[in-house]
């Protein structure tokens, strides 16, 4: 069974400060998406990885990728109260997706 | 754009009745699931379809059943729902298998199972 582990799952960061969340998989995939869910709302698609190595920034977050580590990261720099929301790794294996268990992060003024 | 479209988007049941939860995309997707997202766990896979046609289980089918209706809807289906049914539901579609278009999901139908 294919695992997803998202750490921390609940951080607390102040504004103006970098923080990393990670996310590790349990088996080979070279695909992996980053989600962004704001309370009581859908998700919707942050970056999607398609490589070993694969690194996209989109404004104060940057997501990269190892497939020989299995692990994936998402930075945040210098971080606004609008990042707060819960953030989900998910990995794809055939057509089936299977997600971490998320990241909920505050960001305290 | 709709995008994806679910219907209801709240809804409250007696143990033991039955429902359909209801999902349309207009984005000419091959592909759509069911997931249910409960506190603590993420999303977990339902049911999905990865062409018209064609229905597979995933993680958590155990109490429902699906319907690929033609390429826009999927529908999902309670027969007897229990209270540990008591979730957000959410409806996602893709392109399909080889592409790596990620998810689009809808709002979710918040279900309540007295």
């Amino acid at each position: 069974e294919l695992k997803v582990e998202q750490n921390p799952l609940f951080l607390s960061m102040q504004e103006g400060k970098n923080y990393t969340i990670y996310c590790n998989y349990s088996t080979t995939s070279d695909r992996l998406y980053w989600y962004r869910q704001d309370p009581g709302k859908s998700l919707e698609s942050l970056f999607v990885l398609l490589s070993n190595g694969a690194v996209k920034q989109e404004g104060r977050l940057m997501a990269s990728l190892d497939t020989k580590a299995r692990l994936s990261t998402l930075h945040i720099t210098a971080a606004v109260h609008d990042l707060s929301a819960t953030y989900f790794c998910a990995v794809i294996t055939g057509n089936q997706f299977y997600f971490g268990t998320g990241t909920s992060l505050t960001v305290i003024p | 754009n709709a995008g994806v479209t679910q219907t209801p988007k709240f809804q409250v049941l007696k143990t033991g009745q039955s429902m359909t939860l209801q999902c349309a995309q207009d984005m000419n997707h091959n592909s759509m699931y069911w997931y249910r997202q409960d506190p603590g766990m993420g999303l977990r896979l339902i049911y999905y379809s990865a062409s018209e046609g064609t229905t597979d289980k995933g993680e958590v089918p155990n109490g429902y059943n699906v319907s690929r209706l033609n390429k826009r809807e999927f529908s999902l289906r309670l027969e007897s729902a229990a209270p540990s049914q008591t979730s957000v539901y959410f409806c996602a579609s893709r392109p399909g298998r080889g592409y790596y278009q990620p998810q689009h999901f809808g709002d979710g139908t918040r279900l309540s199972i007295l």
